[in-house]
């Protein structure tokens, strides 16, 4: 089983700010088969990023998600108000896992 | 309008059966896998199983295997996930999800979630 292990547990940042969030997988992910989801309290997660890079639709272009093989980023260029949330990556290789997530909390 | 519904929130006691669902509309229910997905309170997201409509076909992860069922009827579009003997340990929100056709294997629709409360 591919194994993904989140950075930093939580990020205290401010609205405008960057915030960046790293994946790094047990074993190399096949394909760039790597997603993000976003979860805000009591909803469902929300799709933002498949194939390591490609937003899903309707996701704003502040999001972007980039690398391969083992090591994994989602950046957010400026935080809004409403991407304070929890945000989890997830290999779709081989089987599903997901890491165990990232909360992008206000500063 | 791609939707995912699920049934409401249940309180059982331990050694109890349950089955809960999950209903599409919007789509061709019977050519889209869907998967269910757990979370423990306070707790991130696991991957419990899958399932193909279209013939049952039905993948579990090891974690899971021989915990649950899986079940879907195309009749009526809808997927199941059940508990022969509830644990306190089940205690948790439930997700089903839709995996996604041409972008890959990943969850684009998911339901509202189930939460299941086990508690003697």
């Amino acid at each position: 089983e591919i194994v993904l292990t989140q950075s930093p547990g939580t990020l205290s940042l401010s609205p405008g700010e960057r915030a960046t969030l790293s994946c790094r997988a047990s074993q190399s992910v096949s394909s760039s088969s790597l997603a993000w989801y976003q979860q805000k309290p009591g909803q469902a997660p929300r799709l933002l990023i498949y194939g390591a890079s490609s937003r899903a639709t309707g996701i704003p272009d502040r999001f972007s998600g980039s690398g391969s093989g083992t090591d994994f980023t989602l950046t957010i260029s400026r935080l809004e108000p409403e991407d304070f949330a929890v945000y989890y990556c997830q290999q779709y290789g081989s089987s599903w896992t997901f890491g165990q997530g990232t909360k992008v909390e206000i500063k | 309008e791609v939707q995912l519904v699920q049934s409401g929130a249940e309180v059982k006691k331990p050694g109890e059966s349950l089955k809960i669902s999950c209903k599409g509309s919007g789509y061709s229910f019977t050519n889209y896998w869907i998967g269910w997905v757990r979370q423990m309170p306070g707790k991130g997201l696991e991957w419990m199983g899958i399932i193909y409509p279209g013939d049952s076909d039905t993948r579990y992860s090891p974690s899971f295997q021989g915990q649950v069922t899986i079940s879907a009827d195309k009749s009526i579009s809808t997927a199941y996930l059940q508990w022969s003997s509830l644990k306190a340990s089940d205690t948790a929100m439930y997700y089903c999800a839709r995996r996604a056709g041409g972008v890959g294997a990943v969850f684009d629709y998911w339901g509202q979630g189930t939460l299941v409360t086990v508690s003697s």
